[in-house]
């Protein structure tokens, strides 16, 4: 089982709408987790951290965790054209990478 | 704040010689830094892990011979790509751990190596 999955994508979205991306890890023991965003040819930017269980929110974007369930997701609501990207989602200090979910929101 | 950059941003090198990647936490003092890899449609790959003032920690599958990684202070780690080949081409991206507090990662802009 790979450390951590995420959905390829590409995930495409009509403007306006709530963009929603997944990520399971392997890893029970993982403490923090973190979602990147990442534009073609460039490097990762940080969007959100997250420790605790429960939804994080910061602007249109909110993190849930479940430890339980080994599952964290970001939801981006009222996604724009520029939010269009790879989002890489990052367990225990984001040394491990998925292949990251690619956004497409369509004007 | 947690800005880090990288110099240069871009580099073209013939076959066999050796490049040099600076990665600089402005204003920040970073104990550990790390290295990545990424190719065309794929995902970050991490190379190494860099500690100042101690030897680099390769991943399996990266020679340490031809990627010399140097953290000689709190504030810069260098990557010198010995010996590029074609293969070597890539973008490499290196990032910052603060030295206190959250393991959160801030990543440079990169630097993207052609070797022709």
């Amino acid at each position: 089982q790979k450390e951590v999955e995420q959905n390829s994508g590409p995930l495409s979205v009509p403007e306006g709408a709530i963009a929603s991306l997944n990520c399971t890890y392997s890893d029970r023991g993982s403490q923090s987790f973190f979602w990147y965003r990442q534009y073609s040819g460039k490097s990762p930017e940080l969007i959100m951290s997250i420790y605790s269980n429960g939804d994080k929110e910061d602007g249109r974007f909110t993190a849930q965790l479940n430890k339980a369930s080994q599952y964290v997701s970001l939801l981006i609501r009222d996604s724009q054209p520029s939010d269009s990207a790879t989002y890489l989602c990052a367990p225990n200090g984001a040394l491990t990478f998925g292949s990251g979910t690619r956004l497409q929101v369509q004007p | 704040g947690a800005v880090v950059s990288q110099h240069p941003s871009w580099v073209i090198c013939k076959s066999g010689t050796s490049v040099k990647i600076e990665c600089r936490s402005l204003d920040f003092q970073a104990t550990t830094m790390f290295w990545y890899r990424q190719f065309p449609k794929q995902s970050l790959m991490l190379m190494a892990t860099s500690n100042e003032g101690s030897k680099a920690t390769y991943e399996q599958g990266v020679e340490k011979d031809k990627f010399l990684i140097n953290h000689a202070s709190l504030t810069l780690s260098t990557l010198t790509v010995t010996s590029a080949h074609p293969e070597d081409s890539s973008f490499y991206i290196c990032s910052a751990r603060y030295r206190f507090g959250t393991d959160t990662q801030y990543f440079g802009p990169g630097t993207r190596l052609t070797v022709l």
